[in-house]
C-alpha cells in the first residue's frame, strides 16, 4: 500500500518569499491534516480537512499560510511571505476515519523541511 | 486548550534495560493517548495507543499505562534493543477528535549497545 507522498523533500528559501508543499494521502483516507514540527517540539495541527472541507483550521496563521484540498484528494499548503520562525518540518498525514467522535491512527508523510534565511 | 508535557526529554540506557517516558495531560475530558515513534529523518508511527476506558496495554515489549486521576500516561519498553533509538511522542486527544489532538514535546531514546 502506498504511503502519504510530500514534496519538496527540502526547501531553502529567503524571509519573505513564497514556497508551497504538496500532500498526496493514502488512497480512500477522507481526513487529511497539516503539521508544523519545529525543532526540538511535537507536531502542531495547522488545518484539518474532512474530503475537500474545512474541520480545524484554528492554529493556522491565516495572514500568511494557506491550504487547499481541491476534489478531495491532494493537498498543498502555502506560505507568503515567509518569516524565519517558519523554519520546520510541515508533515502532512491522513487517517481513515471519517467523523468525530472515534480516533484512529494518523499516516504521516515523511515531511517537508523549510529552512527561511 | 489541552497541553501535553513528556519527560524526558532524552534518555539513555544501556541495551536490555527497560525505559519509560511519562506525560501528562491538562484536560481530564480527553479520552485517547496515542504513542508514535519517529526515527531520524523518517516519519512518526503510531506505535500503540490506549483509551480512557482501559489502564493498561501491551503488545510484546511495549506496553502504556493510564492513571485517569492523576491525568498521566507512561510508556514502558522492555528489553530494549538498538533500533529503539528514535524519538518518541505522546499525545491526547479531547472528545475524541483528531483536531483537538496535542503531542507532547517528544522523548530522544537512546539505545547503547
Amino acid at each position: 500500500e502506498a504511503g502519504v507522498a510530500q514534496s519538496p523533500r527540502y526547501k531553502i528559501i529567503e524571509k519573505r518569499q513564497s514556497v508551497a508543499f504538496w500532500c498526496n494521502p493514502i488512497s480512500g483516507h477522507a481526513t487529511l491534516y497539516w503539521y508544523q514540527q519545529i525543532l526540538g517540539q511535537g507536531p502542531k495541527l495547522l488545518i484539518q480537512f474532512q474530503n475537500n472541507g474545512v474541520v480545524d483550521d484554528s492554529q493556522l496563521p491565516k495572514d500568511r499560510f494557506s491550504a487547499e484540498r481541491l476534489k478531495g484528494v491532494d493537498s498543498t499548503l502555502k506560505i507568503q511571505p515567509a518569516k524565519l520562525e517558519d523554519s520546520a518540518v510541515y508533515l502532512c498525514a491522513s487517517s481513515l476515519v471519517r467523523a468525530a467522535p472515534i480516533t484512529g491512527e494518523l499516516f504521516f508523510g515523511e515531511g517537508s523541511r523549510l529552512t527561511v534565511l | 486548550g489541552e497541553n501535553v508535557e513528556q519527560h524526558p526529554s532524552t534518555l539513555s540506557v544501556q541495551e536490555g534495560d527497560s525505559a519509560v517516558i511519562k506525560c501528562t495531560y491538562s484536560d481530564s475530558a480527553s479520552n485517547y493517548f496515542p504513542w508514535y515513534k519517529q526515527e531520524l529523518g523518517k516519519r512518526p508511527q503510531l506505535i500503540i495507543d490506549i483509551r480512557s476506558n482501559v489502564g493498561e496495554k501491551k503488545d510484546q515489549r511495549i506496553a502504556v499505562t493510564l492513571n485517569k486521576t492523576a491525568k498521566h500516561f507512561s510508556l514502558h519498553i522492555t528489553e530494549t534493543q538498538p533500533e529503539d533509538s528514535a524519538v518518541y511522542f505522546c499525545a491526547a486527544s479531547v472528545r475524541g477528535n483528531n483536531n483537538d489532538m496535542r503531542f507532547g514535546a517528544g522523548t530522544r531514546l537512546t539505545v547503547k549497545p
